[in-house]
């Protein structure tokens, strides 16, 4: 299994312009996330989804739109770039349940740049 | 599940020694509790976790303490190694959003 996958590795942006960063997962988990790291911090929750067809919003939507029309692809919109939005994009997915099976997998991440 | 505080925020230990960082979380009806080591450039990874039933739990040189009655873990890391050196993420699952909430980070460092 490839796990969790990301593209692109890094990106760099200029204000005002839009792109998707991909999720993509083989593990058939129900749920899957979007976190965002800035330099020194911690990992702050954007967006998740349940199941196909279902997204909520995290700690800091404002910016971004999801989707999730497979269980297998989870992609995360930014609308419209800002210098606020640089920072280490994490896809993380993890099964439906309770305890360990809530564990977190996450992808390789994203560095974006918005200048 | 939507307050998790972690300290320290940094922690620097002689090669050998032990480390214990702390989190306190805020929701009674949390009953899993993991933690994270992300390496420096790497994606956070889980490393050991407990459930709210047992109030310890250790793997090799690492342990996770719980104290349900101050809603607050642990981990413990003894004769640490300099690949210990890394930052680590307590997490509460937040019950209402099926996701996880992370503290905000302790970075070690294990001087040789």
């Amino acid at each position: 299994n490839a796990g969790v996958t990301q593209t692109p590795k890094f990106q760099v942006l200029k204000t005002g312009q839009s792109m998707t960063l991909q999720c993509a997962q083989d593990m058939n988990h129900e749920y899957m996330s979007w976190y965002r790291q800035d330099p020194g911090m911690g990992l702050r929750l954007i967006h998740y989804s349940v199941g196909a067809g279902i997204t909520d919003q995290g700690e800091v939507p404002n910016g971004y739109n999801v989707s999730r029309s497979t269980t297998e692809d989870f992609p995360l919109r930014l609308l419209s770039a800002a210098p606020s939005q640089t920072s280490v994009y994490f896809c993380a997915s993890s099964r439906r349940g309770t305890g360990r099976q809530k564990e977190q997998y996450f992808g390789p991440g994203t560095r974006l740049t918005v200048t | 599940g939507e307050n998790v505080e972690q300290h320290p925020s940094t922690l620097s230990v002689q090669e050998g020694d032990s480390a214990v960082i702390k989190c306190t979380y805020s929701d009674s009806a949390s009953n899993y509790f993991p933690w994270y080591k992300q390496e420096l450039g790497k994606r956070p990874q889980l490393i050991i976790d407990i459930r709210s039933n047992v109030g310890e739990k250790k793997d090799q040189r690492i342990a996770v303490t719980l104290n349900k009655t101050a809603k607050h873990f642990s981990l413990h890391i003894t004769e640490t190694q300099p690949e210990d050196s890394a930052v680590y993420f307590c997490a509460d699952p937040d019950t209402g959003r099926r996701a996880l909430t992370f503290g905000s980070g302790t970075r070690l460092q294990v001087q040789p």
